[in-house]
């Protein structure tokens, strides 16, 4: 079966570091880019960013930029969205989620379940 | 970089259909082909509903359909039923990123 499964809940202080996980089963994971989504808690669905594991070519959101580091262990099938120092309003709901073959950005099929990170002193 | 714009609800009955709209700019939505729809409920992962513009994937029902015009983009939901409740979201190709609307609440009356 194609999945995207999620690394657990995270609950952190601000000023912390943090690296979240996304691994791939079921495909060929070097053949797909893997985008990442966030959620604020009541909001909706924000475009973050997207990695092509077969050469870690990356695409930011403006909004996004430089805010975050997305990566990827091709070795394991697994992507990471990562923080240097987290701040309260990165409070969210993180979804990893698979990019169609020949989608421009837009087209995610498959979905993780998501990773829930709650940023509080 | 502001998010597509979609109404904050729409409602209808059971049988009825609804149109929820998706606007953006001459920069997204009306410079390329690439609008897709997602159907979250709650508590759940996004759901693609439909892609580029009108394409519907395997499993999809054909109640629902996409359109696009100009700078805004639709999704019709024909024959409403009790599980089409739940949060819609459009996302447009914005040239080397993409971004999503704001959201539509569908309630089935």
């Amino acid at each position: 079966e194609v999945q995207l499964v999620q690394s657990g809940a995270e609950v952190k202080k601000p000023g912390e570091s943090l690296k979240i996980s996304c691994i791939g089963y079921g495909y060929t994971f070097t053949n797909n880019w893997i985008g990442w989504v966030r959620q604020m808690p009541g909001n909706g669905l924000e475009w973050m960013g997207i990695i092509f594991p077969g050469d870690s070519e990356t695409r930011h959101s403006p909004s996004f930029q430089g805010q975050v580091t997305v990566s990827v262990d091709k070795s394991t099938n697994t992507a990471y969205l990562q923080w240097n120092s987290l701040k309260a309003s990165d409070t969210a709901m993180y979804y990893c989620a698979r990019l169609v073959s020949g989608s421009w950005a837009d087209v995610f099929d498959i979905w993780g379940q998501g990773t829930m990170v709650t940023v509080s002193s | 970089q502001s998010a597509l714009t979609q109404p904050r609800s729409v409602s209808g009955s059971p049988g009825q259909s609804v149109t929820i709209s998706c606007t953006g700019t001459s920069s997204d939505v009306g410079n390329y082909g690439y609008v897709s729809w997602y159907q979250q409920h709650p508590g759940k992962a996004p759901k693609l509903m439909i892609s580029e513009v009108y394409k519907r994937p395997s499993g999809v029902p054909d109640r629902f359909s996409g359109s696009k015009f100009g700078n805004t983009a639709s999704l019709t939901i024909s024959g409403l039923q009790p599980e089409d409740e739940a949060d819609y979201y459009c996302c447009s190709y914005a040239g080397f990123y993409a971004l999503f609307g704001s959201g539509t609440k569908v309630t089935v009356l």
